[in-house]
C-alpha cells in the first residue's frame, strides 16, 4: 500500500509568482485535505476535497485554490505569492468525508517565497 | 469557533523522566481529540486519539484521557526516550459538515537528553 506522496519536496518562488503543489492520496482514499504550517506553528486547514468537489474551506483567500482528479490525487494552487505564504504545505488523505476518519499525512512541500 | 491551546514549550527532559504536555480545547458539542507527532523533516503521524468523553487513547507508552469537564486532553508518558524527541500537536475534529478537518494547537517541542 502506497502512502501519501507530495511533490516537489522544496520550492523557491518570488513574490507575485504562482505555484502548484501536488499530492497523491493513499490507495483507496477519496478525500484530500490541505494544510499550511508556518514555521514554529501548528498546521492551519486550507480546504478539503471529496470526490472532486470542495468540501469545506478554512480562512484563506481565493488566491488559494485546488483541484481533485478522478484518481483522487490533488493540486494546490497559490496565485500572487506573498512573503507570508512561505510555509510547509501538508496534504492528508482519508477514506470518507462527513464524519471523522483518520487522516494520513504526506511529508509536505516546503515553499519559500523571496 | 474551535480552538486548541497547548502548554508553551520547548520542553527538555532527561531520559526516563515523566512527561506531561497540557492541552485544552474550545469547541461546541463533542469533538474527537488527537495527538500527532512530527519528527524532524517529516509530516505528521497520528499518535493517539479519543472520540468521546472519558475515553483514553494510548500508543507507544503515551496516554491521554478525554476530559470533557475540564475540556482537556493532556499527553503523558511514564518514561521518555531520546527517540521521543519531536514536536507534539494536540488537535480536534468536529466531523459532521466540517468533515474530518483538524484544528491544531501550536505544538510543543520535546527534547530528550541521554
Amino acid at each position: 500500500e502506497t502512502g501519501v506522496t507530495q511533490s516537489p519536496t522544496h520550492l523557491i518562488k518570488t513574490r507575485g509568482q504562482q505555484v502548484t503543489l501536488r499530492c497523491s492520496s493513499q490507495s483507496g482514499h477519496n478525500t484530500v485535505s490541505w494544510y499550511q504550517q508556518a514555521l514554529g506553528q501548528g498546521p492551519q486547514f486550507i480546504f478539503q476535497y471529496y470526490r472532486e468537489e470542495e468540501n469545506g474551506r478554512g480562512n484563506f483567500p481565493p488566491r488559494f485554490s485546488g483541484l481533485q482528479f478522478p484518481n483522487y490525487s490533488s493540486e494546490l494552487n497559490v496565485n500572487a505569492l506573498e512573503l507570508d505564504d512561505s510555509a510547509l504545505y501538508l496534504c492528508a488523505s482519508s477514506l470518507v468525508s462527513g464524519s471523522y476518519n483518520e487522516q494520513f499525512f504526506g511529508p509536505g512541500t516546503r515553499l519559500t517565497v523571496l | 469557533g474551535n480552538s486548541v491551546t497547548q502548554m508553551e514549550g520547548p520542553v527538555t527532559l532527561s531520559e526516563e523522566a515523566f512527561l506531561t504536555i497540557n492541552c485544552t480545547y474550545t469547541a461546541t458539542g463533542y469533538p474527537s481529540l488527537f495527538w500527532y507527532v512530527q519528527y524532524p523533516g517529516e509530516g505528521l503521524q497520528l499518535l493517539l486519539k479519543a472520540t468521546k468523553a472519558d475515553d483514553k487513547g494510548s500508543n507507544k507508552g503515551f496516554e491521554a484521557t478525554y476530559r470533557k469537564e475540564t475540556t482537556s486532553f493532556h499527553l503523558e508518558k511514564g518514561s521518555v526516550q531520546v527517540s521521543d524527541s519531536a514536536v507534539y500537536f494536540c488537535a480536534l475534529s468536529k466531523g459532521g459538515t466540517s468533515g474530518s478537518r483538524l484544528t491544531f494547537g501550536e505544538g510543543t517541542q520535546l527534547t530528550v537528553n541521554p
